[in-house]
């Protein structure tokens, strides 16, 4: 499979539950990035990973936990959210997180209600 | 602070053409991307302006003007798949990304 891919497209939760959601790229690409999307509003950075090592946090709330076990495989671990948290959650990679020209390639998102 | 703005929605008819608009005030200029959004899948790279003037690609056309900070994506011969979302995206100088918040782009027989 190509491209980038997430897991699972679609996930309801209480406000107590625990879950994750997963992002695998085969690009061969260095940096990955966890986006929010939320109805009308422009994208929000979340999270950078670049060659495993985490860049920004661009002050997340910590119920959202990022892991980065591989330059292949992202994480988002959710806990203790609230109903402003549902949106589309978006993953994407590119060849690095520097200064190049850094083209996204994204995920299609996993589309998170939180009740 | 840094904005990004285009319109919310657009309207235009099968085999016309459409101009959407992004106007950014930024801190610093890297390079202005974008990107389109069909409903429920990934944002894809439609293209990226770091000096002025245009270009394109096929029937897609992005212009720029940095001392204006302004852009526009101009679409030709509509077609139907041509309905989505449009996402601008401006790089500042600390090579973040500052996004618009879309224009859905409704296209009609």
């Amino acid at each position: 499979e190509t491209g980038v891919t997430q897991t699972p497209r679609h996930l309801v939760m209480g406000m107590t539950n625990k879950k994750s959601l997963k992002c695998e790229q085969h690009l061969g690409h260095n940096a990955m990035y966890w986006y929010k999307q939320s109805a009308k509003k422009p994208l929000e950075l979340m999270f950078v990973y670049n060659f495993k090592e985490q860049t920004e946090n661009n002050s997340v709330p910590s119920r959202f936990s990022p892991e980065c076990p591989n330059s292949s495989h992202l994480f988002l671990h959710l806990h203790t959210l609230q109903p402003e948290d549902s949106a589309l959650y978006l993953c994407a990679s590119s060849q690095d997180g520097g200064a190049g020209a850094n083209v996204l390639t994204f995920g299609a998102g996993s589309r998170l209600t939180v009740l | 602070g840094q904005n990004i703005d285009q319109p919310t929605e657009m309207t235009a008819t099968e085999g016309a053409i459409v101009q959407i608009n992004c106007t950014y005030q930024t801190s610093g200029f890297n390079g202005l991307f974008w990107y389109q959004q069909h409903a429920g899948e990934a944002p894809t790279f439609l293209s990226y302006n770091v000096l002025d003037g245009l270009e394109e690609k096929g029937r897609f056309s992005s212009f720029l003007s940095r001392s204006k900070g302004y852009s526009y994506l101009l679409l030709k011969e509509l077609q139907m798949k041509d309905s989505a979302s449009y996402l601008c995206a401006v790089r500042d100088s600390n090579y973040q990304l500052i996004w618009g918040a879309g224009t859905k782009l409704i296209i009609k027989p």
